[in-house]
């Protein structure tokens, strides 16, 4: 069964950091591209970022530009997402995705990032 | 790269069928054929319903299609049933390598 977990949430002070993974099972991890999409309380999806399989390609939504950075490690089979100069905007529930054929999916069951002083 | 337009909200009675739009630009939607919808039930993640403009994931009932025409993507679902109440969002490639999403529909099942 293809799966996706991911960790790393939690509770931080505006302008810390936080590390976000996503450990992913069921499939060749390394020939997928993946992605980060975040979904603020009560508000829609929002696409984050996106690293391809050998992490030769990656792109950043301007909201997050210069302040997070994607990662993976196929020997692990592990995505990452560094998050610094956190802001309260970023308070969100953030989901790990695999991408086929230009969608996504599955998706993970996401974890909960509040900034918050 | 500014959001897909959907509507906010669209209803039907069980058994009807109803359309959900996205609307972007040349850059998006118009422009490739990597159009999806998701379906998200509350307190859940995402489920992809329609990848490729109209391609259904194993799994996923044949009431529910995709099309395009345009710059607007559409999701039909047909023979409404109540478990169908949730929010759909669509989703493209775009020119920039950049994802983008819709913000979102709820549909409501009368």
């Amino acid at each position: 069964e293809v799966q996706l977990v991911e960790s790393g949430g939690g509770l931080v002070k505006p302008g810390g950091s936080l590390r976000l993974s996503c450990a992913a099972s069921g499939f060749t991890f390394s020939s997928y591209s993946m992605n980060w999409v975040r979904q603020a309380p009560g508000k829609g999806l929002e696409w984050v970022s996106s690293i391809s399989s050998s992490s030769s390609y990656i792109y950043y939504a301007d909201s997050v530009k210069g302040r997070f950075t994607i990662s993976r490690d196929n020997a692990k089979n592990s995505l990452y997402l560094q998050m610094n100069s956190l802001r309260a905007e970023d308070t969100a529930v953030y989901y790990c995705a695999r991408v086929v054929r230009g969608s996504s999916s599955p998706w993970g069951q996401g974890t909960l990032v509040t900034v918050s002083s | 790269q500014s959001a897909l337009t959907q509507p906010a909200s669209v209803s039907g009675s069980p058994g009807q069928s109803i359309t959900i739009s996205c609307t972007g630009t040349s850059s998006d939607v118009g422009g490739y054929n990597y159009v999806s919808w998701y379906q998200q039930h509350p307190g859940k993640a995402p489920k992809l319903m329609i990848y490729e403009v109209s391609n259904r994931p194993s799994g996923v009932s044949n009431r529910f299609s995709g099309s395009k025409s345009g710059n607007t993507a559409s999701l039909t679902i047909s023979g409404l049933q109540a478990e169908d109440e949730a929010d759909y969002y669509c989703s493209s490639y775009t020119s920039s390598s950049r994802g983008v999403f819709g913000g979102g529909t709820k549909l409501t099942v009368l």
